[in-house]
């Protein structure tokens, strides 16, 4: 089975940039889009990224994201960072038709 | 604004069967290349996929929990529905309704949630 594998936490500071990766440990990340979501603590789920690197309707443009074939990886990157983006963000593919979440990963804005 | 909202027993002892039920306003279930999905996310721990749904029936569910899953939509009722049976209390989460989108059949994402719902397995 497919698994994704994401950074437990990361932290930086306001103003700063911060980049989020999400490992892909079999098959090619680049054959099946990858997704972002972040998680207010008490809150459900919200996308800011489909299809690597679509931002949804009202995310703003500071949220962006990628894949890297060489590391079988994608990345999401946050930049003029906020305090409101402290948040968890989980990656997310699929395998076939078994959709898949990364583990996610606790970003700090300190 | 499409609208998700889960309903049922907080509280579900062992061994028994949880039962779920998710209703959809402001859209329809029958709408062609989205499927209805289930994802759960046990207290402090991350999401994990259950199983999603087509309007005509047709389902996927996730390889680790699919032989305790029945996921199914009733079109006419706007709500689709999950059953876990013989429970434990791993199975203790909260579980998320939500809309997967396949984006013209080229993706598969959750753009719409519930606001989930607690559920607590224990005797």
């Amino acid at each position: 089975n497919v698994m994704l594998t994401q950074p437990h936490s990361v932290s930086e500071s306001p103003g700063k940039t911060v980049t989020i990766s999400c490992t892909r440990s079999s098959g090619n990340i680049a054959n099946s889009f990858v997704q972002w979501y972040q998680q207010r603590p008490g809150s459900s789920p919200t996308p800011v990224i489909f299809e690597n690197n679509q931002r949804p309707s009202g995310v703003p443009d500071r949220f962006s994201g990628s894949i890297d074939r060489s590391s079988n990886s994608a990345s999401l990157t946050i930049s003029e960072l906020r305090t409101e983006d402290e948040a968890d963000y989980y990656c997310q593919s699929y395998d076939g038709s078994d959709r898949v979440f990364g583990g996610g990963t606790k970003l700090t804005v300190l | 604004q499409l609208q998700l909202q889960e309903s049922g027993p907080g509280l579900v002892k062992p061994s028994e069967t949880l039962s779920l039920t998710c209703t959809v306003s402001g859209g329809s279930v029958s709408s062609l290349s989205y499927f209805w999905g289930w994802i759960r996310q046990p207290p402090g721990k991350g999401l994990e996929w259950i199983g999603s749904v087509y309007s005509s029936g047709a389902t996927y569910y996730s390889p680790s929990l699919k032989s305790r899953v029945t996921i199914s939509v009733d079109t006419s009722k706007k709500e689709f529905s999950l059953k876990l049976s013989s429970v434990t209390a791993a199975d203790t989460a909260v579980y998320y309704c939500a809309r997967d989108n396949t984006n013209g059949w080229s993706t598969f994402y959750f753009d719409y949630w519930g606001q989930g719902t607690l559920v607590t397995v224990s005797s």
